[in-house]
């Protein structure tokens, strides 16, 4: 199975807001409300975000959201933060009873 | 609080096996979820490996099916990969973590893998 797509590079000013998306298929994104959202900086392990599709775990700032419509699922961070500037990786569940991930996204706060 | 961490060689020669153990503390493995296993090559992203269910059901990467087998040992609270006749390309840090359908975490810290001779 190919992996979840998503830009390779996104950018914002502190304060702005980004929109990171992720598109994969029925079988995938589209067919379930599986979709996670993570975070990593360099040299760290990935931390949950965003789970569900639109569910923060408990300690994440409320300036992180998700939803998904149709295959695509989107990540957004409002007030954008200098410590926000990391990778950004979804993931979804998958009719085969598997996990896909996507490619990553590289966020520069500007 | 759940912990994960993984735990063997760094250093794997070509064609052997790649063993690596993720103990977890603060959870009974036997208790729920699924327990699996996720790899980042230097530079590049997330792939997922595999994982198994608490009642011991497996599921794995099409890709990586023929080479890889994930077990639990329930007596040490622990679960396993195993990946075998590894080349190169298999080199990565590899994570551990605990994982539902719509979320995977937490995360071990990782450990890296490098197949070279």
């Amino acid at each position: 199975q190919s992996a979840l797509t998503q830009p390779a590079s996104v950018s914002g000013s502190p304060g702005q807001s980004i929109t990171i998306s992720c598109t994969g298929t029925s079988s995938d994104v589209g067919g379930y409300n599986f979709v996670s959202w993570y975070q990593q900086h360099p040299g760290r392990a990935p931390k949950l975000m965003i789970y569900d599709v639109s569910t923060r775990p408990s300690g994440v700032s409320n300036r992180f959201s998700g939803s998904k419509s149709g295959n695509t699922a989107s990540l957004t961070i409002s007030g954008l933060q200098a410590e926000d500037e990391a990778d950004y990786y979804c993931s979804s569940y998958t009719s085969s009873s598997t996990f896909l991930f996507g490619g990553g996204t590289k966020l520069t706060v500007l | 609080q759940v912990q994960l961490q993984e735990s063997g060689p760094g250093l794997v020669q070509p064609s052997e096996t790649l063993s690596l153990t993720c103990t977890v503390s603060g959870y009974s493995i036997t208790s729920g979820y699924f327990w699996g296993w996720i790899r980042q090559p230097p530079g590049k992203g997330l792939e997922w490996i595999g994982n198994v269910y608490h009642s011991g059901s497996t599921y794995y990467d099409s890709s990586l099916k023929s080479r890889v087998t994930i077990s639990v040992d329930t007596s040490k609270n622990q679960f396993s990969l195993k990946l075998i006749s590894v080349t190169a390309a298999d080199t990565a840090v590899y994570y551990c973590a605990r994982q539902t359908y719509g979320s995977t975490s937490p995360w071990g810290q990782g450990t890296l893998v490098t197949v070279s001779s």
